[in-house]
């Protein structure tokens, strides 16, 4: 049984380009969060999705950054204009109810806007 | 709100030395509670979680932490440290109802020295 998948584990891209970073769940799992680590800083939670829904996106940016997960495919977070404060890592974890079970998660896609 | 404060972001001990990491919470709610560790450029991984049963929590590599609650606090420790251990330890507790998203400490860096 695979672990949560993320990819690309490392993204460059140049000011104003888009970043698309993707996470596929474990088996089994219907629920994705999105956490961003910045520099120096702890995990801050972005976006809470299941299959089709956008459950919880209160911590989202409210410009340029948007998530989904399909019904079917991997869930998608999408960097439209990015700048150099988007540089971090972009962690992406799965849990199989969303309640009272562990979250798992991937390694991370280390974003770099020069 | 809840939140998650860690004293210390960085601590350095020697090796075969007594590994304490500290986290203070504020909850209005009972809380779950979870300790992660970080290898470089790696995801997250589960070290233990306080779920509301034995206040004395048993974890992964020697690990263990309890829950305080007269002190809201929830130390990392274990008695002897080892090379390996060299890591960044976040902390965080679970919000629970609706998302039951997590909210992280900023993370301690855990230098063992030979």
């Amino acid at each position: 049984n695979a672990g949560v998948m993320q990819n690309p584990r490392h993204l460059v891209r140049r000011r104003g380009q888009e970043a698309r970073l993707r996470c596929s769940p474990m088996k089994g799992h219907s629920h994705v969060y999105w956490y961003r680590q910045l520099p120096e800083e702890g995990l801050k939670f972005m976006v809470y999705l299941q299959k089709e829904n956008i459950i919880d996106e209160s911590g989202m940016p409210k410009e340029r950054f948007s998530a989904e997960f399909p019904k079917e495919g991997p869930s998608i977070l999408r960097i439209q204009q990015v700048v150099r404060g988007d540089s971090a890592a972009y962690f992406c974890a799965s849990s199989p109810t969303g309640v009272n079970t562990e979250a798992f998660f991937g390694q991370g896609t280390r974003l770099t806007v020069v | 709100a809840q939140s998650v404060t860690q004293l210390g972001s960085h601590v350095s001990v020697s090796e075969g030395a007594l590994v304490l990491l500290r986290c203070n919470y504020s909850s209005s709610v009972p809380p779950y509670l979870f300790w992660y560790v970080q290898y470089p450029n790696q995801g997250l991984q589960l070290l233990l979680k306080y779920t509301s049963a034995a206040t004395l929590v048993k974890g992964i590599n020697g690990f263990e932490a309890e829950f305080k609650k007269s002190e809201t606090s929830f130390h990392l420790t274990k008695p002897s440290a080892h090379m390996s251990d060299a890591a960044e330890y976040f902390c965080a507790v679970r919000i629970s109802g609706g998302s039951e998203k997590l909210v992280f400490g900023k993370g301690t860096k855990l230098t063992v020295n030979p």
